[in-house]
């Protein structure tokens, strides 16, 4: 079963940091580019990051820029989000999504990690 | 940055009617457009891509038209799992690839 599951979530203080993790399985994890996205409480779907499949293309959201660092590791199957100096407003649910480059679109979700910034 | 805008913003319909979703972007995205269902606590959905192909299972109740600017998302016979949020996202020109606000689609 093609899948991926995220996990790292949890509750951590304004300026604090968190590594979050995408477990890829059932498909060939370096054969495609990814992507992180948000979603912030009762709002909608965000963009934050992308990687290509090999790593040496990323792009972030301006807001996260300096802060988030996207990585993979091809040979765990995995996808990684480095969020450093986390803010009030980094609140959201965080998913991972697998890039399809034909239909370019997210073909693959995983069901999301939920991360909290608060005092 | 494009901007998309989804109207409306909520619909209310019941069972068995059509759904009409709109997105409009600030500039052309030509045919560079994405729809997704999503409902609370799941993993989003991709519906249609390149404005107007299924993806793989998706009923053909759902259908996606339009290029440039203005596209819709057409749900005909709506089917009770048919009610969620559904978006719009393009990557025509990216970063950032940008996502609409989204339409919740409520049971009448």
């Amino acid at each position: 079963e093609v899948q991926l599951v995220e996990s790292g979530g949890g509750l951590v203080q304004p300026g604090g940091s968190l590594r979050l993790s995408c477990a890829a399985s059932g498909f060939s994890f370096s054969s495609h580019e990814m992507n992180w996205v948000r979603q912030a409480p009762g709002k909608g779907l965000e963009w934050v990051s992308y990687i290509n499949r090999g790593g040496s293309t990323i792009y972030y959201v301006d807001s996260v820029k300096g802060r988030f660092t996207i990585s993979r590791d091809n040979a765990k199957n995995s996808l990684y989000l480095q969020m450093n100096s986390l803010r009030a407003e980094d609140t959201a649910i965080y998913f991972c999504a697998r890039d399809n480059n034909p239909l370019d679109a997210f073909d693959i979700w995983g069901q999301g990690t939920m991360v909290t910034v608060s005092s | 940055e494009i901007v998309l805008t989804q109207s409306p913003a909520t619909l209310s319909l019941s069972p068995g009617e059509r759904a009409t979703l709109s997105c409009r972007a600030s500039q052309s995205v030509s045919n560079y457009l994405a729809w997704y269902q999503h409902k609370p606590g799941q993993a989003p959905r991709l519906l249609i891509y390149d404005a107007s192909n299924r993806a793989t299972g998706i009923p053909a109740r759902f259908s996606g038209s339009g290029s440039g600017t203005d596209f819709t998302l057409t749900i005909t016979n709506l089917e009770p799992e048919d009610f969620a949020v559904y978006y719009c996202q393009q990557r025509s020109n990216w970063p950032p690839i940008t996502f609409g606000q989204g339409t919740r689609l409520d049971i009448k």
